[in-house]
């Protein structure tokens, strides 16, 4: 059974700070790997997927890396600001035939102005 | 584009009261469509998920059903709610063999 971890569960940091949030996960054939923005009381919005077969992803400020072989994914946030401040989740495909997505239980993270 | 709807944001019902949550998708035919629930200190669950109208599958058994009654229409539904169906309900949805999922804006469920 897939199970993903994110680590540390919170995260708080001073503004302009750059940052690496972790994400890992047991079994390592996977389809594809998302990164989610959720603010509090909201829904999921999408900032990254990796598939399988690339080893990263980029926009904007953010950058997502994957190695599949060690089961990890970190999610790098460049110059950060407080409106990066949210709970950030990552989750995992199993296969291209597979409806679910596995997910961790998120960092929140905190940017203090 | 497309974009996803989810219904009420909030909701306070008594235990043993029936629940119905609704989620449309504009933009798309024949989406993948999914609930999953968010409970505190835990991650996102899957509850259902749907390939076409009137195709329900479920991936853990428990007070809860799911209809497809429209193409783009989902909805979750109790009979009778647990103090145990609380949490935050998640809709969403993916292209038929896409590769990424979107997510409504969820619905917030308090049962008391």
């Amino acid at each position: 059974k897939q199970e993903v971890t994110q680590i540390p569960a919170a995260l708080s940091v001073p503004e302009g700070e750059n940052l690496v949030l972790n994400c890992s996960f047991t079994d390592s054939a996977i389809y594809n790997l998302q990164w989610f923005r959720q603010d509090p009381g909201k829904g999921l919005t999408s900032l990254l997927l990796i598939q399988s077969s690339q080893r990263e992803q980029t926009s904007g400020r953010l950058n997502a890396s994957l190695d599949k072989s060690s089961g990890r994914s970190t999610l790098y946030i460049a110059a950060s600001q407080p409106g990066d401040s949210a709970t950030y989740l990552c989750a995992v495909r199993p296969g291209a035939g597979s409806y679910q997505l596995t997910f961790g239980k998120g960092t929140k993270l905190s940017v203090i102005p | 584009s497309q974009t996803i709807h989810q219904w009420p944001a909030t909701l306070v019902q008594p235990v043993g009261s029936p629940l119905s949550l609704e989620c449309t998708v504009e933009g798309t035919s024949n989406p993948n469509l999914y609930w999953y629930r968010q409970a505190a200190g835990r991650g996102l669950q899957l509850l259902f998920y749907s390939v076409g109208i009137g195709q329900i599958s479920s991936e853990v058994p428990q007070n809860l059903s799911a209809s497809r009654p429209q193409d783009r229409q989902f909805i979750l539904s109790s009979k009778k709610l647990l103090l145990s169906d609380s949490g935050f309900y998640l809709c969403a949805w993916r292209f038929p063999g896409g590769t990424e999922a979107f997510f409504g804006q969820g619905t917030r469920l308090t049962v008391v």
